[in-house]
């Protein structure tokens, strides 16, 4: 059972376009965290939203908790080939044990 | 070094054969856990520590699956009698405190299990 829905899972977009990753949830969490990975690496963190309705932004990157603190969204502006890699959420458990969605792919084309 | 840090970062090994892989966390950090990421799950959790304990296990496959940790610092995941389905990627994270799940994760370069 995946408790948390990542959408979509690939996305190919051109330099410039904006984008939004949603992730999904029945459960409550205490936070949700937004991970980047690049290939041969370990997730690298990129934001902690904690607070329903919480938005947090990252430069051309805006994270949005909801206001029930179940799903959350990444939503990039003016995407740069540099954002390539694989995006992933997460939702905490109290223990901070990491609930981990299947994570979106991005691939920006020049 | 100042972060999380795992070996071997590449290990090959034939069926049926034990593999421990090792976890070093950043200095202070109290709580460890260990996840694995294959093709077609994503990353999942297989257990927490904190401190020397493990409070959660849940996420151990199978009872050929064990951890430790000592001196509330270096832990080993041990797999027992490797099959196939055994071949991922095992990450490494550690944290301040595993208390209330607000804190950062940070993750080790894992270590990529290939069992032939």
């Amino acid at each position: 059972t995946q408790l948390l829905e990542q959408s979509p899972q690939f996305l190919s977009i051109q330099e410039g376009e904006n984008l939004t990753v949603y992730c999904n949830s029945s459960s409550v969490f205490s936070s949700l965290q937004w991970y980047r990975q690049e290939p041969g690496e370990g997730p690298v963190l990129l934001v902690t939203v904690v607070t329903g309705g919480e938005v947090k932004k990252l430069k051309r990157l805006t994270f949005q908790f909801g206001d029930a603190r179940k799903d959350s969204s990444l939503h990039i502006t003016a995407a740069q080939p540099g954002d390539t890699g694989l995006y992933l959420c997460a939702g905490a458990r109290s223990s901070g044990k990491l609930i981990f969605g299947q994570g979106t792919e991005l691939s920006v084309k020049p | 070094g100042a972060g999380v840090s795992q070996s071997p970062s590449n290990k090959v090994t034939e069926k049926g054969k034990d593999v421990e892989l090792r976890c070093d966390p950043i200095s202070g950090h109290t709580a460890l856990y260990w996840y694995r990421q294959s093709l077609g799950q994503g990353l999942e959790f297989l257990i927490y520590f904190q401190g020397n304990s493990a409070p959660d296990k849940s996420g151990l496959p199978s009872d050929r699956f064990s951890a430790e940790r000592t001196g509330g610092s270096v832990s080993t995941l041990t797999i027992q009698r490797t099959q196939q389905e055994d071949s991922a990627v095992y990450l490494c994270a550690s944290s301040t405190s595993g208390d209330r799940g607000n804190q950062p994760q940070h993750f080790g370069d894992g270590t990529r299990l290939s069992i032939l």
